[in-house]
């Protein structure tokens, strides 16, 4: 069964730090990886989505990074700006022909980015 | 539509009572998922259709639950005799095809009393 960690749970940097958050996963027969964002009370916003052959992926201020023979991606993010704070969730997928893009979350990191 | 939208956004419900939750997924997107996410978890899969049938139900906690997606597009979570412990926020997501992109609802919240 796929289990996925994220580390750590919570965060809190002043503003314009660089930051990085972890995640790892204990089967490393991925078909994709994709990390969200989640502001209190609202539905996930997708950040960035790795393909399995891919090693990583940019846009704007995130990077997002894959190794699957690890079982690990790390998110960066640059410049951190309040309007970062949010939880951000690393999910996996596994693709099969029956479960489609079913993913498997983290329980996420929480950010607080402060002034 | 635009995105993925779930009504209602909320929804409080006595103990007992069934309650429907419908999502209207991006136009064109054949996959659906329902999730489930519990306050300060991540959310976790219920089940997944491609088209109208449901490929993988094996995320559906019992038999109380049940959802549909019959002509291929919206799709609603039925749940019967609720119980306080299915209180969470419940989540919508759509994909274009098998293994690309999901993108979620902003989701219901359902308050079981």
């Amino acid at each position: 069964k796929q289990e996925v960690t994220q580390i750590p749970a919570a965060l809190s940097v002043p503003e314009g730090e660089n930051l990085v958050l972890n995640c790892s996963f204990t089967d490393s027969a991925i078909y994709n990886l994709q990390w969200f964002r989640q502001d209190p009370g609202k539905g996930l916003t997708s950040l960035l989505l790795i393909q399995s052959s891919q090693r990583e992926q940019t846009s704007g201020r995130l990077n997002a990074s894959l190794d699957k023979s690890s079982g690990r991606s790390t998110l960066y993010i640059a410049a951190s700006q309040p309007g970062d704070s949010a939880t951000y969730l690393c999910a996996v997928s596994r693709g099969v022909k029956t479960s489609g893009s079913r993913l498997t979350f983290g329980e996420g990191t929480q950010l607080t980015v402060n002034p | 539509g635009a995105g993925v939208s779930q009504t209602p956004s909320n929804k409080v419900t006595e103990k007992g009572k069934y309650v429907e939750l419908r999502c209207d997924p991006i136009s064109g997107h054949t996959a659906l998922y329902w999730y489930r996410q519990s306050l300060g978890q991540g959310p976790e899969f219920l089940i997944y259709f491609q088209g109208t049938g449901a490929a993988d139900d094996s995320g559906l906690p019992n038999d109380r639950f049940f959802a549909v997606r019959p002509e291929g597009s919206v799709s609603t979570l039925k749940i019967q005799r609720t119980e306080r412990g299915d209180s969470a926020v419940y989540l919508c997501a759509s994909s274009s095809n098998r293994g690309t992109e999901a993108f979620f609802g902003q989701g219901t919240r359902l308050t079981v009393v």
